[in-house]
């Protein structure tokens, strides 16, 4: 089955910029997402397609995607920015969606 | 506004059939590109994928799981009903409903109902 990895956690400080990585064996092929969950909350969507802002989310989350890695960046982070963030893929050689192991980002 | 609204028990004992049912409100299930999945989340673990519904009825499933599961929808209702069979306590989790929609060739996940805890347990 197919594996998405992540790192556990990042750390930034207000106002820097914030990058979490994604891989995965040629994920730039593939389109991702990514999800905000706050602790207690439901995830939200914050990234489609690599690099797609849903509305209402800031102009500071951006994505991309290429080779083996997306990548999800946070310019300049808040302190309300601080959650686990899940990137997630379609897999259709299992024709199944994909979570990462998810990245805990902290706002120092 | 759409919003979505988990029910079911929380509490199931071992070897228990569970199901949960979602009610969907502002979106309709039976327009095309719509559909809806669940998602489940162990305590302090990460997300994991575990069905969907499409609008025409379509449906798929975790490998891993493919076996304990059916998803079918009520569009009359606007609900969707997942249910897992042969509980154990490690499916012990907040079980998510989530609203899905196309974009490009797959779904993105774009409401999430709140969740609704099932501790499996004697």
């Amino acid at each position: 089955s197919y594996e998405l990895t992540q790192p556990p956690s990042v750390s930034v400080s207000p106002g820097q910029t914030a990058s979490i990585t994604c891989s995965g064996d040629q994920l730039g092929n593939k389109y991702v997402c990514w999800y905000q969950q706050k602790p207690g909350q439901s995830p939200v969507l914050v990234i489609y397609q690599n690099r797609k802002r849903p509305s209402g989310i800031p102009e500071r989350f951006s994505g991309s995607n290429s080779g083996n890695t997306a990548s999800l960046t946070i310019s300049g982070t808040q302190s309300m920015d601080e959650a686990d963030y899940y990137c997630q893929m379609w897999d259709s050689s299992t024709a199944s969606y994909v979570f990462g192991p998810g990245t805990k980002v902290t706002v120092l | 506004q759409i919003t979505l609204k988990e029910s079911g028990p929380t509490l199931v004992k071992p070897t228990q059939t569970l199901t949960l049912t979602c009610t969907v409100s502002g979106s309709s299930l039976s327009s095309s590109e719509i559909s809806m999945g669940w998602i489940r989340q162990s305590p302090g673990k990460a997300l994991e994928w575990l069905a969907i519904i499409h609008w025409d009825a379509d449906k798929r499933y975790s490998p891993s799981l493919k076996s304990r599961l059916t998803i079918t929808k009520d569009n009359s209702k606007n609900q969707v009903v997942l249910t897992m069979t042969n509980m154990d306590p490690v499916d012990t989790g907040t079980y998510y409903c989530a609203h899905s929609v196309a974009r490009g060739s797959y779904y993105v996940f774009d409401y999430w109902g709140l969740g609704t805890l099932v501790t499996v347990s004697s």
